[in-house]
């Protein structure tokens, strides 16, 4: 089945040390999408890639970034993670075609730090 | 900007109960309106959506029509059942500058059904 796959699954890094989470797809979609959910709230878009064009949310922190060497994968790199980065990360993907193109998400890293 | 506005939770319900989860939104233009729902410990999954006024969205039971003149897309579903709980985000999708699809999201309502 076509699908967006996160790894890993649970991710425990120290305060500062840099943690790189993954994402791929096999949809072929143009577009990926990087939330932030922490507990209780709604997924918080913070950047998305539209084919090779990177486009950051205002309101996200410098301390995220983003790579997305192919179609296939993405990454979501935290430079220099804090407590308050602690959350699950979803990542997703869209296709382009007419009104109505779902998000289709992957089941999520939950980050804890330490 | 656009906006969505869920019923807060916890909605709990015993099995084979009726169901509703009142959403209301705020957008220019003409929005697509969906419900993902989320299980513990996973991601998103697209519940259903509608594209246009009028337009019903139905699976597994659930079901939530696009009215345009209320700004509504409540979800419903006639007999709960204890797999059904979870946590129901609405949501809305509206075309952005870069040609994605930005998902505006409820707080999200989360559903227990008991035995």
């Amino acid at each position: 089945d076509a699908m967006v796959i996160q790894n890993p699954r649970y991710q425990v890094t120290q305060f500062g040390k840099p943690v790189t989470l993954s994402c791929s797809q096999t949809l072929n979609h143009n577009v990926m999408y990087w939330y932030q959910q922490k507990s209780s709230q709604a997924p918080k878009l913070l950047f998305h890639y539209y084919d090779k064009d990177f486009n950051n949310e205002a309101d996200t922190p410098d301390n995220f970034q983003s790579r997305r060497p192919n179609t296939s994968f993405c990454f979501l790199d935290i430079r220099s993670p804090g407590l308050g980065d602690a959350a699950m990360y979803l990542c997703a993907t869209s296709g382009t075609g007419g009104q109505g193109q779902p998000q289709h998400f992957g089941d999520g890293t939950r980050l804890s730090i330490l | 900007g656009n906006s969505v506005t869920q019923m807060e939770g916890p909605v709990t319900l015993s099995e084979e109960a009726f169901l509703t989860i009142n959403c209301t939104y705020t957008a220019t233009g003409y929005p697509s309106l969906f419900w993902y729902v989320q299980y513990p410990g996973e991601g998103l999954q697209l519940l259903l959506k509608a594209t246009k006024a009028d337009d019903k969205g139905s699976n597994k039971g659930f079901e939530a029509t696009y009215r345009k003149e209320t700004t509504s897309f409540h979800l419903e579903k006639g007999s709960v059942q204890v797999s059904d709980s979870a946590v129901y985000f609405c949501a809305l999708s509206d075309r952005g500058d870069t040609g994605r699809r930005a998902l505006t999201f409820g707080s999200g309502t989360r559903l227990q059904v008991q035995p």
